[in-house]
């Protein structure tokens, strides 16, 4: 299993750019999450999804749109970039229902200038 | 949610045991006990969890108190590859079957040759 994958690794933006940042997991999870980490902080929760079609709002939300269409991909949309949004990004993945751990890709490194 | 009290930085020496505290003294009967770890900006990696009882695995130890109101993670034979930022997580149920994982700063453990 290659386990949670996140594409690309790093990405530079201007300031309105919009972009997606990709997610994908090969271990059949019902539940994926993006988190965002910024320097010396704890990493915070911007959206996730339970399965496919269904998604929710975590703590960060504003300026970020996501879809599951399929139980795989995850993507995380950027909108209209800011440099407020510049921060390390980590998508997860676990098995719904107990308290199973999660799984997370490697992150995206995103500056926005 | 149950709140998570870490101290901000330890260090040990290689070879001995880390011995990581965390208080969670408003914790719910129902809520578990997680620790994850990151090493240098990776994304972060699951070690251990449990809800009363003491848990061992490959990886560390975790010993609650009876009154479950603190818990402390042991790594039996600290490497400088343990080197890295420990999260002590509550995990808090919230929605039809879904709940969050909600991190902290953590504890920085240096591990001292």
């Amino acid at each position: 299993n290659a386990g949670v994958t996140q594409t690309p690794k790093f990405q530079v933006l201007k300031t309105g750019q919009s972009m997606t940042l990709q997610c994908a997991q090969d271990m059949n999870h019902e539940y994926m999450s993006w988190y965002r980490q910024d320097p010396g902080m704890g990493l915070r929760l911007i959206h996730y999804s339970v399965g496919a079609g269904i998604t929710d709002q975590g703590e960060v939300p504003n300026g970020y749109n996501v879809s599951r269409s399929t139980t795989e991909d995850f993507p995380l949309r950027l909108l209209s970039a800011a440099p407020s949004q510049t921060s390390v990004y980590f998508c997860a993945s676990r098995t719904s229902g107990g308290p199973y751990e999660q799984y997370f890709g490697p992150g995206t490194r995103l500056t926005v200038t | 949610d149950a709140k998570t009290t870490q101290p901000t930085s330890m260090d040990c020496a290689e070879g001995r045991a880390a011995n990581l505290p965390c208080n969670h003294s408003t914790i719910s009967g129902n809520e578990y006990v997680y620790w994850y770890r990151q090493i240098h900006s990776q994304g972060p990696q699951y070690i251990i969890h449990g809800l009363k009882n003491n848990e061992t695995n490959e990886m560390a130890s975790l010993i609650i108190t009876e009154d479950r109101k603190s818990s402390t993670l042991i790594l039996p034979h600290a490497t400088l590859r343990d080197t890295a930022v420990y999260y002590c997580i509550v995990l808090a149920y919230s929605g039809a079957g879904s709940y969050q994982l909600t991190f902290g700063k953590g504890t920085k453990l240096s591990v001292i040759p």
